[in-house]
């Protein structure tokens, strides 16, 4: 079964600073990898994708992630923090290949807050 | 413009009652779902539907249920067997089941559930 583990509920950094935000997955297949940004009482933004190719994938707002297969991992980073980057962040995992109607397998997501 | 329309945002359940959560998209997409989101939880998928008149359960779709009838509209019901509703609940669209390359699942603003 697919899942994913967002280290960290909570990742504080200073305005300017380097964001790090970590992700796991486990499958059994190549999956397609996905980060969301979602703003206070708002729906979910789609942040950047991975499904073949180039593995360090770039999305909006500065945001890129790598993906590593080797480490199961697709971090997110993003070089300077910007105030209007707090919210929180989900990763997630889709596994196509069996035609399951597209689900993603969301972690439990991490709030980032940027100190001034 | 095009989009997911979640109402109301902001709903509020008697115990025992049932209560019907309203989704349209303008986007004429095929693969429709509904999410539940629970605080450091992160989001789970309760029903999704590929094409018109059919649907299929999510992880969690005990006390729940849904139509698709147009291909625009997917109402998610939180029966009062539904043990603990109170939660936000966010509907999501993508142009078919495929998570492809060209594929990407969208999201609503979100509806907030109350049991008072």
């Amino acid at each position: 079964a697919q899942s994913v583990t967002q280290l960290g509920s909570h990742v504080s950094v200073s305005e300017g600073a380097l964001v790090l935000l970590r992700c796991n997955y486990s499958s059994s297949v190549p999956p397609y990898l996905f980060w969301y940004v979602q703003y206070p009482n708002q729906g979910l933004q789609l942040l950047l994708k991975y499904t073949t190719g180039a593995t360090l994938v770039k999305g909006i707002n500065g945001f890129e992630a790598e993906f590593k297969k080797s480490e199961t991992s697709f971090h997110l980073t993003k070089p300077s923090a910007h105030m209007s980057d707090a919210a929180e962040y989900f990763c997630a995992v889709s596994d196509d290949l069996y035609n399951q109607g597209g689900k993603l397998i969301f972690g439990q997501g991490t709030e980032l807050s940027v100190k001034p | 413009d095009g989009g997911i329309t979640q109402s109301p945002k902001y709903l509020f359940r008697k115990e025992g009652q049932n209560v019907t959560l309203s989704c349209e998209q303008n986007l004429n997409h095929d693969a429709m779902y509904w999410y539940r989101q629970d605080p450091g939880q992160g989001l789970r998928l309760i029903y999704y539907s590929q094409i018109v008149n059919d649907f299929q359960k999510g992880d969690i779709a005990e006390g729940y249920s849904v139509s698709r009838e147009k291909k625009e509209s997917f109402p998610l019901t939180v029966t009062s067997a539904q043990k603990n509703p109170t939660a936000f609940y966010l509907c999501a669209s993508s142009i078919n089941g495929l998570l492809s390359s060209g594929n990407t699942i969208y999201f609503g603003e979100g509806s907030w559930l109350t049991v008072v």
